[in-house]
């Protein structure tokens, strides 16, 4: 059972182009996390998606930044017109389910540069 | 708001020596605490996890933390550790009302000298 995977692990972009950042949720897990790591940082929440939804996007910043989790595919967040601020590592996470037990996995994350 | 304090931003420690990593949430519903070990330019691996019962958890690598609900607290703690042991660690609380999301800490790195 493979983990969670994501790609590209190194990402650079030029300021203005857009990101896209996947990720592939671990067999089975219906419900993917998105998180960002600034430099020197933790790790903040930014969005929890389930299978075609949004569930919380209450760490999104307002512009630039979605998130979707189709039907079939991997997990995208796409980051428009990349500002040299979005430099930073992305890690998704996912988890099978939702209770008392849960925990998340995560993947070995994105790493985005922009010059 | 919720918040996850790590006290010490950087440890640095001699082989052998014991540790100990303060840790304390704001949160006082029900919540799941993690604590993340990540070494230089890898991702997030769970070291231990408390979900209910016995408050000491013991994790990998010989680490193992303690559960304090009246404090709000869950320290980590190893009795030796070693040069391999060099990371930064988080601690992260999820709320059961919240998404499940985990809430970080600000991390502590530590560095193990030979």
């Amino acid at each position: 059972n493979a983990g969670v995977m994501q790609n590209p692990r190194h990402l650079v972009r030029r300021r203005g182009q857009e990101a896209r950042l996947r990720c592939s949720p671990m067999k089975g897990h219906s419900h993917v996390y998105w998180y960002r790591q600034l430099p020197e940082e933790g790790l903040k929440f930014m969005v929890y998606l389930q299978k075609e939804n949004i569930i919380d996007e209450s760490g999104m910043p307002k512009e630039r930044f979605s998130a979707e989790f189709p039907k079939e595919g991997p997990s995208i967040l796409r980051i428009q017109q990349v500002v040299r601020g979005d430099s930073a590592a992305y890690f998704c996470a996912s988890s099978p389910r939702q209770d008392l037990n849960t925990e998340a996995f995560f993947g070995q994350g994105t790493r985005l540069t922009v010059v | 708001a919720q918040s996850v304090s790590q006290h010490n931003h950087h440890v640095i420690l001699s082989e052998a020596a014991s540790l100990e990593l303060g840790c304390n949430y704001s949160y006082g519903g029900t919540v799941n605490l993690f604590w993340y070990v990540q070494y230089p330019g890898q991702h997030l691996q769970l070291l231990l996890k408390y979900f209910s019962g016995d408050p000491l958890v013991k994790g990998i690598k010989g680490f193992e933390a303690e559960f304090i609900k009246s404090k709000f607290s869950f320290n980590l703690r190893k009795p030796s550790v070693q040069w391999s042991d060099t990371a930064e660690y988080f601690c992260a609380v999820m709320r059961m009302d919240s998404s499940y999301k985990l809430i970080f800490g600000s991390g502590t790195r530590l560095l193990v000298r030979p």
